[in-house]
């Protein structure tokens, strides 16, 4: 069974500038989430879908973030402009109904 | 509010020691709990859940973890530690079933395993 996919794997810009990460999960399932994670932090949910409709984007910094998972199956997170505070790892990870997660290998963020 | 809590930053231990990395939780209802591991430059791997059942849940690598409902403690434990075990660990807890399927993390534990 393929993972989860994740791109690009690491990723540096300038602050102000826009940037876009790429989440395929894995097949079947039905819920996909976007975690930022910060160095020395856990994940902190960014995003929740089920399908192609938003469960949870409480914890979204909707100035600046967007996401969107058009056909229910993958996705992308979006930042625009980003700040140097947004330097961390993007983490895609999807499930099937209520059981564990499976995470792909993430996207690192420098914002310069 | 659900929460899950990871009191201690590091833990280094001797390999061929027992291990144990701390999690105590805070939820509404019957707590689905989790663990994952981390290695450098990686994305989670799930190691081991607990759902309902027994308390003593096996997982991946040799892990496994107790659940205590009266000390809402979901420690992991392994019998003797190797170099290889050497990551970041984070416990994780799901809401209660019907709202939502949200996972609250802590804030991970440093596992060093000393040769």
């Amino acid at each position: 069974e393929a993972g989860v996919a994740q791109s690009p794997r690491y990723k540096i810009i300038e602050k102000r500038q826009s940037v876009a990460f790429w989440c395929n999960p894995i097949s079947g399932h039905a819920t996909l989430y976007w975690y930022q994670q910060i160095l020395g932090q856990g994940p902190k949910l960014l995003i929740q879908f089920q399908n192609n409709g938003v469960v949870d984007d409480s914890q979204l910094p909707k100035d600046r973030f967007s996401a969107e998972r058009l056909k229910g199956v993958d996705s992308t997170l979006k930042i625009q402009p980003a700040k140097l505070e947004d330097s961390a790892v993007y983490l895609c990870a999807s499930s099937l109904s209520r059981n564990e997660q499976f995470f792909g290998p993430g996207t690192r963020l420098t914002v310069l | 509010a659900q929460s899950v809590a990871q009191p201690e930053d590091q833990v280094n231990v001797a390999e061929g020691n027992p291990l144990t990395v701390k999690c105590t939780y805070s939820v509404s209802g019957n707590p689905y709990l989790f663990w994952y591991v981390q290695y450098p430059n990686r994305g989670l791997q799930f190691l081991l859940k607990y759902i309902t059942g027994d308390n003593l849940v096996k997982g991946s690598y040799g892990f496994e973890a107790e659940f205590n409902k009266s000390q809402t403690s979901f420690h992991l434990k392994k019998p003797s530690a190797l170099v290889s075990d050497s990551a970041l660990y984070f416990c994780a807890v799901r809401d209660i079933p019907g709202t939502g399927n949200q996972f609250y993390f802590g804030t991970g534990t440093s596992l060093t395993v000393i040769p």
